[in-house]
């Protein structure tokens, strides 16, 4: 069964360090979606991203962050300078389109650890 | 979207059937019902939908009251591998750039 990948598993970096985040999409997915999930809260919404712009992005989704298709098949978020408050599970999720009641399918995450 | 309301946490013993509630009252005409599930800080896993009638599929059934005010989402023979939280997620047809609104859900725990 298809699935969306991502990678790293984990990754540690210092304040004011630039990450990379990585995914994988499933391959004939065209919407794909970044949240987020701090240490015992919700899972937060950053953004979405359609036909290689972003559709929609939260409050949280501001200039420190963003987000490129590169190739046909990753899909990546970057944190251009962390911060403590960005330490958190980053999860990516796709999902088939947009006319129907299309499902999102997460990959495993990311957890990102600011020190 | 419509808010959804939910126990936040309930047991069931494995084996049997885990009935799981949620209200959404204010829900639109052109919202779906979403459920999703985590366990233990993987991603999020989708489960089943439905709009207006009951839905079932290799994991569990959706039943939507007639007034499509509340759903009720069933795990037939709950194992141990079921224990997670589980989200009721209202959402409108057609809305592939939005992103799902997750609220704190219902922490299942299935004992053994």
């Amino acid at each position: 069964e298809p699935e969306v990948t991502q990678t790293p598993s984990h990754q540690v970096t210092q304040m004011g360090q630039e990450v990379i985040l990585r995914c994988v999409p499933i391959s004939n997915h065209l919407y794909f979606y970044w949240y987020r999930q701090i240490l015992g809260q919700k899972v937060e919404f950053l953004v979405s991203f359609y036909n290689n712009e972003i559709s929609e992005k939260s409050e949280i989704f501001d200039d420190q962050f963003s987000v490129e298709r590169p190739d046909g098949s990753n899909f990546t978020l970057k944190i251009r300078s962390t911060k403590l408050e960005d330490s958190a599970m980053y999860f990516c999720a796709s999902s088939l389109g947009q006319d129907g009641p299309y499902e999102q399918y997460f990959g495993p995450g990311t957890r990102l650890t600011v020190t | 979207d419509a808010k959804t309301t939910q126990p936040p946490s309930m047991d069931c013993a494995e084996g049997r059937a885990a009935n799981l509630p949620c209200n959404h009252s204010t829900i639109s005409g052109n919202e779906y019902v979403y459920w999703y599930r985590q366990i233990h800080s993987q991603g999020p896993q989708y489960i089943i939908h439905g709009l207006k009638n009951n839905e079932t599929n290799e994991m569990a059934s959706l039943i939507i009251t007639e007034d499509r005010k509340s759903s009720t989402l069933i795990l037939p023979h709950a194992t141990l591998r079921d224990t997670a939280v589980y989200y009721c997620i209202v959402r409108v047809k057609g809305g592939g750039a939005d992103g799902l609104t997750f609220g704190k859900g219902t922490h299942l725990i299935i004992q053994p």
